[in-house]
C-alpha cells in the first residue's frame, strides 16, 4: 500500500528566505507525485505534479520540487517566500492505474515578516 | 468554466441526525471522488464514481455513509445517525478520464460539525 510521510508538521520561515518542505513516500509500484496547497477553510489547489520525465518540476507561485527515486522523496522548495505563501501544504502520491490519492499529514508554513 | 462546487459549505448538526451533502463536478467530467479531511490531517479517500457507477469504496466508508451519482452528473453523500467523529471537511473532486492520466480538481469542501 502507498503511504506518504511529511516529517515537518510546522515550518516557520522569515519573509524572502528560502524554504524546503520535505516529503517521502512508499510504494511498491510506479507513482505520480503531487504537492497541494490549502488556504484556511478552502479546498486543495494543485501546486505541481510529477508524472514522468525530468525529475525537477516547476509549479505555480514560484515553487518547484525534485523527484528522487532512490531516496523516494519529493521535496518542495521555493527560493524566496512571501507572506501570501502562509498555508498548509500537502504532499500526495497516486499509484499508476489507481485513482486513489494518498496524502501526507501536511506541513503548516508560517511566514514571519 | 466553473470549477467543482459543493453545497452546503458549512453544516452544523446534532448527534444522531442525518445529513446530506451535494457535489457538482466540472461539466463533462466523468469521474467524481469523495475525500474526508479531519482536523490536522490530510484528506483520506472515501469513494469514487465513473459516471453513475461507484467503482471503489474505502473501508472508511462505514454502513452509515452512502454516496450516489444517479445520473452521472452531481453526487450526494449522506451520513446517517451522525457521530461526533464524523466532524470533518468533506471534499469532492472530479476528473475527465480518457484512458491515461487524469487530474483531479477539488471543490471548496463542506465542513461538518457534529455537536
Amino acid at each position: 500500500a502507498q503511504s506518504v510521510t511529511q516529517l515537518d508538521s510546522q515550518v516557520p520561515v522569515f519573509e524572502e528566505a528560502p524554504v524546503e518542505l520535505r516529503c517521502n513516500y512508499s510504494s511498491s509500484v510506479s507513482v505520480y507525485l503531487f504537492w497541494y496547497v490549502q488556504y484556511p477553510n478552502q479546498g486543495l489547489q494543485l501546486l505541481l505534479k510529477y508524472l514522468s520525465g525530468s525529475t525537477l518540476v516547476k509549479g505555480i507561485n514560484g515553487f518547484e520540487a525534485e523527484f528522487n527515486k532512490s531516496q523516494t522523496s519529493f521535496h518542495l522548495r521555493k527560493p524566496s517566500v512571501h507572506i501570501s505563501d502562509t498555508a498548509e501544504y500537502f504532499c500526495a502520491v497516486r499509484e499508476f492505474g489507481n485513482e486513489k490519492l494518498t496524502f501526507g499529514t501536511g506541513t503548516r508554513l508560517t511566514i514571519i515578516p | 468554466d466553473t470549477g467543482v462546487s459543493q453545497d452546503p459549505r458549512h453544516k452544523i448538526t446534532k448527534r444522531g441526525q442525518n445529513v446530506t451533502f451535494r457535489c457538482d463536478p466540472i461539466s463533462e467530467h466523468n469521474r467524481l471522488y469523495w475525500y474526508r479531511q479531519t482536523l490536522g490531517q490530510g484528506p483520506e479517500f472515501l469513494t469514487y464514481f465513473q459516471n453513475e457507477a461507484q467503482l471503489e469504496k474505502s473501508r472508511l466508508l462505514s454502513d452509515r455513509f452512502s454516496a450516489e451519482r444517479p445520473k452521472g452528473s452531481f453526487s450526494t453523500l449522506e451520513i446517517q445517525r451522525t457521530e461526533q467523529g464524523d466532524s470533518a471537511m468533506y471534499l469532492c473532486a472530479s476528473s475527465l478520464f480518457s484512458g491515461s492520466y487524469n487530474e483531479q480538481f477539488f471543490g471548496p469542501g463542506t465542513r461538518l460539525t457534529v455537536l
